[in-house]
């Protein structure tokens, strides 16, 4: 069954750069049939697309998103990461990595359980 | 980018009762929909996708209907479970874009 799990820094200032990784098991980043994908949510908000990564390498950024923001793979190690350059008190939110689908719909199943980042000084 | 409109954004609701949350496009996106749950202090849980496609596990209380532009979220017998957050998803192009969410609370 395959299972994500994010993990990076609870806490940064703001400037700062957030790295998060998503740790894939039960299943493989270098596969062709997935994207992987980051998702945030700020408290008591609604939930946005950050951008996704491909088993290629290709990846696809929100455009609000874009000019701070790098995801990665390292397919070796089998997880996925989320870099975003000077963040912002705007930038605390809950982010999720997911899976989802290259051909056939892009909904993300599964998620992982979301870890906080708090911005502040 | 396409837009996601979901309405109403707020329901309250008895146990039971019959329950329909909508979702525009603001483009066609043909039936390239998913409707997800979100409890409190959990990630989102994928129902529906396809606009109509009910994930295993996903009670059949829970349908989807819509193609186009206009999609519908229907719960039909409201159980105490079902109070939560939906929010609505277009999967046709990227940015991947989310409806603003649904908070279905107890009446």
């Amino acid at each position: 069954q395959l299972q994500l799990q994010e993990s990076g820094p609870g806490l940064l200032k703001p400037s700062e750069t957030l790295s998060l990784t998503c740790q894939v098991s039960g299943g493989s980043v270098n596969n062709n049939n997935y994207y992987w994908g980051w998702i945030r949510q700020p408290p008591g908000k609604g939930l946005e697309w950050i951008g996704s990564i491909y088993y290629s390498g290709a990846t696809y950024y929100n455009p609000s998103l874009k000019s701070r923001v790098i995801i990665s793979a390292d397919t070796s190690k089998n997880y996925f990461s989320l870099k975003m350059t000077s963040v912002t008190a705007a930038d605390t939110a809950i982010y999720f990595c997911a899976k989802h689908t290259a051909a056939g719909g892009d909904w993300f199943d599964p998620w992982g359980h979301g870890t906080l980042v708090s911005v502040s000084s | 980018d396409i837009v996601m409109t979901q309405s109403p954004s707020f329901v309250s609701a008895s146990v039971g009762d019959r329950v329909t949350i909508t979702c525009r496009a603001s483009q066609d996106i043909s039936t390239w929909l998913a409707w997800y749950q979100q409890k409190p202090g959990k990630a989102p849980r994928l129902l529906i996708s396809e606009a109509s496609t009910l994930q295993s596990g996903v009670p059949s209380r829970f349908s989807g209907s819509g193609s186009g532009t206009d999609f519908t979220l229907t719960i039909s017998s409201l159980q105490s479970e079902d109070f939560a957050t939906y929010y609505c998803q277009q999967a046709h192009t990227f940015p991947l874009i989310f409806g603003g969410g649904t908070e279905v609370d107890i009446q």
